[in-house]
């Protein structure tokens, strides 16, 4: 009954390499986010779809490319990957309204380029 | 600029002595105040949120935190921290744009 959940939770890859990390909601929210961690514990937000629509596309490499095929799911897959990808990456979800509304987060997903 | 400052980057506390962890905001219009909780290699957490009402708000896991518009802050507080409160602290801004404005955090270490 989770109700943010990211696979994997772990992922270690070599440079160059393609990958993707999946989420998944079934709180019913419209809203979902992608953050990334790095080791300073410092969150930045990527990116943000509504109803599947992107919202929010913070200045990110084009290497990083989200998709949410519905409102329950948004996935990330990055290509090409750099060493200095490597961080933790969190999904998030909040129900839009007139305010701004909770944001529940998944658990992360630690990625290690080498 | 809209912005969180979280002052102390990291803060040690022996155990059952008091709390309070520092956040100020920068932000036009009324803001919707957070603050989550990240225990190591967890994700985060809602402890408390402010939108509006009584300034003083209440909790999970025994927090509270007061906003103070004159002063810009929003102040976390338990009265007796556990070794289980060692953790990461975000506080954050809500914006209109359903984007969140994040402090850097604030790392709690709890002293036997």
């Amino acid at each position: 009954d989770t109700a943010v959940s990211q696979t994997p939770k772990y992922l270690v890859t070599q440079m160059g390499n393609d990958k993707s990390i999946k989420c998944e909601q079934n709180l019913g929210h419209d809203t979902m986010y992608w953050y990334k961690q790095d080791s300073k514990k410092f969150l930045k937000i990527m990116f943000s779809y509504n109803n599947k629509e992107l919202i929010i596309n913070e200045t990110v490499p084009n290497r990083f490319s989200p998709k949410s095929p519905d409102k329950a799911h948004l996935n990330l897959h990055i290509n090409s990957l750099e060493l200095g990808d490597s961080a933790v990456y969190f999904c998030a979800s909040s129900l839009t309204g007139q305010r701004q509304e909770t944001q529940y987060f998944g658990p992360g997903t630690r990625l290690l380029v080498l | 600029a809209q912005s969180v400052t979280q002052p102390d980057i990291h803060i040690t506390v022996s155990e059952g002595a008091s709390l309070e962890l520092r956040c100020n905001y920068s932000y036009g219009a009324t803001p919707y105040l957070f603050w989550y909780v990240q225990s190591p290699g967890q994700g985060l957490q809602l402890l408390l949120k402010y939108f509006s009402g009584d300034t003083l708000v209440q909790g999970i896991k025994g927090f509270e935190a007061e906003f103070k518009r004159s002063q810009s802050s929003f102040n976390l507080r338990k009265p007796s921290v556990h070794w289980s409160d060692a953790a990461e602290y975000f506080c954050a801004v809500g914006r209109s744009n359903y984007q969140l404005i994040w402090g850097a955090g604030t790392k709690l270490i709890i002293k036997p």
